[in-house]
């Protein structure tokens, strides 16, 4: 009975490079929603996806930043091209639906150097 | 502009003693407030929730409560120990469908034996 995985723990790229960031929800929970938490500040949320679809990117970045929640497979976040300011704690979240509130992953503790 | 206020960074109670963590919102359209304990290098568990229908939920040490008119929740742990000692977040929703939650910054309590 896992919970939200995510994967990798610590990812550590230089500038300019690409970071792709791996969720797998809770088993039976369809949605996913991704959040940032930069050093001491709160938690910031980024999107919500579905499956297949883009519910909500209203806190994604335009440029650089992109999500997707295929049919099959985890969901990724990718960032393109990152910047010192990148560095944070992403944080992915997954819930049923219809049920406020969602489970959280570990976070993957991304460094830019 | 920042919906949901933590206001005291931190926080020392005595073993044994109860906890106050406060939390202050802004939009009136927030309706669903949950509690999340964080530890470091791990990700935020749900600890407990409430809808604006209720001004009171219990569960075992916790207590949240809800005053609407001040837009003002609260988290009292009673009696508080020494494994509580955490990040604690409060995050508000509106019904929206989305379950977009904003998060405050933390509060970060220490409970000393």
């Amino acid at each position: 009975n896992a919970g939200v995985m995510q994967n990798p723990r610590h990812l550590v790229r230089r500038r300019g490079q690409e970071a792709r960031l791996r969720c797998s929800p809770m088993k039976g929970h369809s949605h996913v929603y991704w959040y940032r938490q930069l050093p001491e500040e709160g938690l910031k949320f980024m999107v919500y996806l579905q499956k297949e679809n883009i519910i909500d990117e209203s806190g994604m970045p335009k440029e650089r930043f992109s999500a997707e929640f295929p049919k099959e497979g985890p969901s990724i976040l990718r960032i393109q091209q990152v910047v010192r300011g990148d560095s944070a704690a992403y944080f992915c979240a997954s819930s049923p639906p219809t049920v406020p509130g969602y489970t959280f992953g570990s976070g993957t503790r991304l460094t830019v150097v | 502009d920042q919906q949901v206020k933590q206001n005291s960074p931190s926080l020392s109670v005595q073993e044994g003693r109860i906890s106050i963590l406060n939390c202050d919102y802004t939009n009136s359209m927030f309706d669903y407030f949950l509690w999340y304990k964080k530890y470091p290098a791990e990700g935020p568990t749900f600890l407990i929730s409430i809808s604006s229908i209720k001004d009171k939920n219990e569960d075992g040490r916790f207590t949240v409560f809800l005053n609407k008119s001040a837009k003002h929740l609260s988290l009292h742990i009673v009696p508080s120990q020494p494994g509580d000692s955490a990040v604690y977040f409060c995050a508000a929703s509106e019904n929206s469908g989305t379950y977009k939650y904003i998060f405050g910054t933390g509060t970060r309590l220490k409970v000393l034996a």
